[in-house]
């Protein structure tokens, strides 16, 4: 059964340091998305992607944060400097329509 | 802003009986609904979901019922499994949108052997 796959699966870093967050969404999807869970707390929408460009974003989507897809199969998330509150588990998901597939997640700590 | 609640942290059930958890929402513009499931160390599993334009839809032992007057959804399972154990969480996307999901805060379901 096909599955959206996310690397690494816990990544530590230093506040400041950039961080570049991989998925590999489901191959047929057309939409992608950005979501985080701070731990304690609910998962929260960050980013929306189709047709290579961001369809939505949230408030905490701000310049700090990056998308792309730089080829066919990759879609990443950078955070340009991390800052201690970016610390989350981070869930790629993507769809066709209707119900969103989650990958697994990656844990960011950031120290 | 808690648009989707699921005023519920925790639920117990003895296996083979129904689960049911609950979800409220105060968005009128969400027209569609998902449950999602979720363990820990690993990402949402989507289990099912409803449009605003039906009032049930049913899946193996899971069904969803939508009362859209009183903004309320829920998800019912029967007959419920120890392997049902885990947080359950109801999301809304609303309509026009790049199907952005709301989710609720989660409802820790355990099922009694």
């Amino acid at each position: 059964e096909p599955e959206v796959t996310q690397t690494p699966s816990h990544q530590v870093t230093q506040m400041g340091q950039e961080v570049i967050l991989r998925c590999v969404p489901i191959s047929n999807h057309l939409y992608f998305y950005w979501y985080r869970q701070i731990l304690g707390q609910k998962v929260e929408f960050l980013v929306s992607f189709y047709n290579n460009e961001i369809s939505e974003k949230s408030e905490i989507f701000d310049d700090q944060f990056s998308v792309e897809r730089p080829d066919g199969s990759n879609f990443t998330l950078k955070i340009r400097s991390t800052k201690l509150e970016d610390s989350a588990m981070y869930f790629c998901a993507s769809n066709l329509g209707g119900g969103q597939f989650f990958g697994p997640g990656t844990r960011l700590t950031v120290l | 802003d808690q648009q989707v609640k699921q005023n519920s942290p925790s639920l117990s059930v003895q296996e083979g009986r129904i689960s049911i958890l609950n979800c409220d929402y105060t968005n009128s513009m969400f027209d569609y609904f998902l449950w999602y499931k979720k363990y820990p160390a690993e990402g949402p599993t989507f289990l099912i979901s409803i449009s605003s334009i039906k009032d049930k839809n049913e899946d193996g032992r899971f069904t969803v019922f939508l009362n859209k007057s009183a903004k309320h959804l829920s998800l019912h399972i029967v007959p419920s499994q120890p392997g049902d154990s885990a947080v359950y969480f109801c999301a809304a996307v609303p309509s026009g949108s790049a199907r952005q999901l709301t989710f609720g805060s989660g409802t820790q379901l355990t099922v009694l052997p």
